[in-house]
C-alpha cells in the first residue's frame, strides 16, 4: 500500500513555464485535495475533488487548473508559472465515514519558480 | 464557516520539559478536531483526533489533547518532550458531518533543545 504518492518531489521552473504535478492514491477514497504550504500561512486549499468527474475551487485557485482523471489520480497544472507560486504542494485524500472525516497526505512537491 | 487559530507560531522548549501547543476554533456546528504533525521535509501525518465521547484524547508518541467545548479549544500537550518531537504541528477542524472539508491552522513550530 503506497497510500498517497506525488511526483515529482522537486522541481525548478522559470517564470512562464508550465508543468503538471501528479498525485495518485490507492486508498479508494472519493475526495482528493491540493494544498500549498507557505511559511507562516499554514496549508491553503487550492482545489478539491469530491468524486471522480467533479472539481471545485478552494481558497487560492488563481493560476492553477486541476484534472480528476479517475478515482485514483488528481493532477494540478500551472499553465504559466510565477515566482509567487514557489511553494510546497501537498496532495491529500479524505476518508469519509458516517462518524468522521480524516485526511491522508502525500510527501509533497517542492517547487521553485525563478 | 469554520476557522482555526494557533496563537503560537514557535514554541521553544528544553528536552524533558512539558509542552502545550494551543489551538482555538470557531464553528457554528458540531466539529471534529485533529492534530497533524509534519517532520522536516515530510508530509503531514495524523497525531490524534477528537470525534465524540471522552474529551481527553490520546495520540501517538505520548501526545494528548483535551477538547473544551465552552472555551472552543483543543490544546495539545506532552508531559516530557524529546529532541525527536521537533516538528511543525497543525490543528485542524472539520464540520461534524460526512464529507465536510478540513480547515487548518497556520501551524506551530516546536523546537526542542538540549
Amino acid at each position: 500500500n503506497a497510500g498517497v504518492t506525488q511526483t515529482p518531489k522537486f522541481q525548478v521552473l522559470k517564470t512562464g513555464q508550465s508543468m503538471t504535478l501528479q498525485c495518485a492514491q490507492d486508498m479508494n477514497h472519493n475526495s482528493m485535495y491540493w494544498y500549498r504550504q507557505d511559511p507562516g500561512m499554514g496549508l491553503r486549499l487550492i482545489y478539491y475533488s469530491a468524486s471522480e468527474g467533479t472539481t471545485d475551487k478552494g481558497e487560492v485557485p488563481n493560476g492553477y487548473n486541476v484534472s480528476r482523471l479517475n478515482k485514483r489520480e488528481f493532477s494540478l497544472r500551472l499553465e504559466s508559472a510565477a515566482p509567487s507560486q514557489t511553494s510546497v504542494y501537498f496532495c491529500a485524500t479524505q476518508i469519509e465515514r458516517a462518524s468522521y472525516n480524516e485526511q491522508f497526505f502525500g510527501p509533497g512537491t517542492r517547487l521553485t519558480v525563478l | 464557516a469554520q476557522s482555526v487559530t494557533q496563537l503560537d507560531s514557535q514554541v521553544p522548549v528544553f528536552e524533558e520539559a512539558p509542552v502545550e501547543l494551543r489551538c482555538n476554533y470557531s464553528s457554528s456546528v458540531s466539529v471534529y478536531l485533529f492534530w497533524y504533525v509534519q517532520y522536516p521535509n515530510q508530509g503531514l501525518q495524523l497525531l490524534l483526533k477528537y470525534l465524540s465521547g471522552s474529551t481527553l484524547v490520546k495520540g501517538i508518541n505520548g501526545f494528548e489533547a483535551e477538547f473544551n467545548k465552552s472555551q472552543t479549544s483543543f490544546h495539545l500537550r506532552k508531559p516530557s518532550v524529546h529532541i525527536s518531537d521537533t516538528a511543525e504541528y497543525f490543528c485542524a477542524v472539520s464540520g461534524g458531518r460526512r464529507g465536510n472539508k478540513l480547515t487548518f491552522g497556520t501551524g506551530t513550530q516546536l523546537k526542542v533543545e538540549l
